[in-house]
């Protein structure tokens, strides 16, 4: 079974700080891709970015980036010069690719509680 | 654009009731799924549908019972509401099973006493 380790429960930290969020992974599937989701104060989730197993490229979005490294299952957030409407539940997530044992539906992880203070 | 509608936003619900939180979605998308949220347990599948007929289950699915009987509406049943049901449930949708890109609803908050 898959499984996403997200050990930061909560991170504060002060406006235009750098920020890492921290994202594990355990699978045994060979295809699988790996996203980030946002959830604001105002509950609803919010989809930040979709990886593909195989594309170990890390991507920058503005003031986000994405590190993924495979060799340490690890799928990481950066938020450059944070900001107070970064403030947020980061959700890590895992999907199996297609042959794998729970093709099309997501794990999650616990979620990392971000407060950025002005 | 409405996107994905849960309803009641809220609920207090006496143990032993049953209750219906409904999602529609109007998108067209074909896969539908309910999540729990909990806190320190993140987002936990309890069912999901990949196609207006068929059905499946997540990794909390007791208690917990859905239908897909067409393409818009993924309504999720509790038979008898027990208080560890306590949460907030949300609804989502995908194109299809085989994109994570997740379209959520906003909640719904169900309280079990």
């Amino acid at each position: 079974a898959q499984k996403v380790t997200q050990a930061q429960t909560e991170i504060s930290v002060v406006e235009k700080e750098d920020v890492t969020l921290d994202c594990v992974y355990e699978t045994r599937d060979t295809t699988y891709y790996l996203f980030w989701y946002k959830q604001p104060p105002s509950g609803e989730l919010v989809f930040l970015i979709r990886r593909n197993s195989f594309d170990e490229q890390n991507e920058i979005s503005g003031r986000y980036s994405w590190n993924f490294q495979k060799s340490t299952s690890s799928f990481n957030f950066t938020i450059t010069a944070s900001q107070v409407v970064d403030s947020a539940v980061y959700f890590c997530a895992h999907q199996p690719g297609a042959g794998g044992t729970s093709y099309g539906k997501l794990t999650f992880g616990q979620g990392t509680i971000l407060t950025v203070h002005p | 654009i409405a996107g994905i509608t849960q309803a009641p936003t809220s609920q207090i619900l006496a143990a032993g009731r049953r209750m219906t939180l409904r999602c529609t979605q109007d998108m067209r998308h074909n896969a539908m799924y309910w999540y729990r949220q909990d806190l320190g347990l993140g987002l936990r599948l309890i069912h999901y549908s990949n196609t207006a007929g068929t059905t499946g289950k997540g990794e909390v699915p007791d208690g917990y019972s859905v239908s897909r009987a067409n393409t818009d509406d993924f309504p999720l049943t509790l038979a008898s509401a027990v208080p560890s049901q306590t949460s907030v449930y949300f609804c989502a949708s995908s194109v299809d099973s085989s994109t994570g890109e997740l379209f959520f609803g906003e909640g719904s908050r169900l309280t079990v006493l």
